[in-house]
């Protein structure tokens, strides 16, 4: 079955530095990947929508300038947090769905669990 | 606008008692798709099950059972005789037909305790 593949799975860094996270469909392409993140104890919210070849399309609220992502190619989508501060701590988890599973559900990375110190 | 309402923060079980996870929706469109994920401590989200509005079957696989009615816009997971094992955060989820985002309630977290 369709896979996405999501690194790295834990993140722990200092403050300041700049973040990458990578999203991989490993069995399809995807035109379309999706960036949550997961506050701890709280549900999934989106941040942003990736497309192939275009410009991310954002959520309210969130900032592009902070969270830069990149769908350079068919199966990879990347989410960098860019000047990470403490307050950007958190889980971040991308999932995309096979184009010929238009009723199916999306599938989701394993996650990236970010820490900034 | 859609959102799904999980009520249920928190729950607590003793290990092989039934449990039941309550989930409301709200949607203007008249097709639309609901999910249930389970989330373990370990973070990644596992499908449970997809059910399509036009499909109020219920469904029953192994110990869990998923009970739809549309006329009170709900969705509500039982699982029978749980076990320690199903101890995690369970999301119910909406994505209407067309749309490729998920809108997610805030999560049941469920603990069974031996």
């Amino acid at each position: 079955g369709a896979v996405v593949s999501q690194h790295p799975s834990r993140v722990i860094c200092k403050s300041g530095t700049s973040v990458k996270i990578e999203c991989r469909s490993l069995d399809f392409q995807a035109t379309t990947m999706f960036w949550y993140r997961q506050f701890p104890k709280q549900s999934l919210m989106l941040m942003a929508t990736s497309n192939e070849g275009s410009k991310a399309t954002y959520e309210q609220g969130v900032e592009k300038d902070k969270f830069l992502i990149n769908h350079a190619s068919l199966t990879l989508s990347t989410l960098t947090v860019t000047s990470a501060h403490p307050e950007d701590s958190s889980f971040y988890i991308c999932s995309a769905r096979p184009p010929w599973e238009s009723n199916q559900p999306q599938h989701f990375g394993d996650g990236t669990r970010l820490s900034i110190l | 606008a859609q959102k799904v309402t999980q009520a249920q923060t928190e729950i607590s079980v003793v290990e092989k008692e039934d449990v039941t996870l309550d989930c409301v929706y709200e949607t203007r469109d008249t097709t639309y798709y609901l999910f249930w994920y389970k989330q373990p401590p370990s973070g990644e989200l596992v499908f449970l099950i997809r059910r399509n509005s036009f499909d109020e079957q219920n469904e029953i696989s192994g110990r869990y059972s998923w009970n739809f009615q549309k006329s009170t816009s709900s969705f509500n997971f039982t699982i029978t005789a749980s076990q320690v094992v199903d101890s995690a955060v369970y999301f119910c989820a909406l994505r209407r037909a067309g749309a490729n985002n998920l809108f997610f309630g805030t999560g049941t977290r469920l603990t069974v305790i031996p």
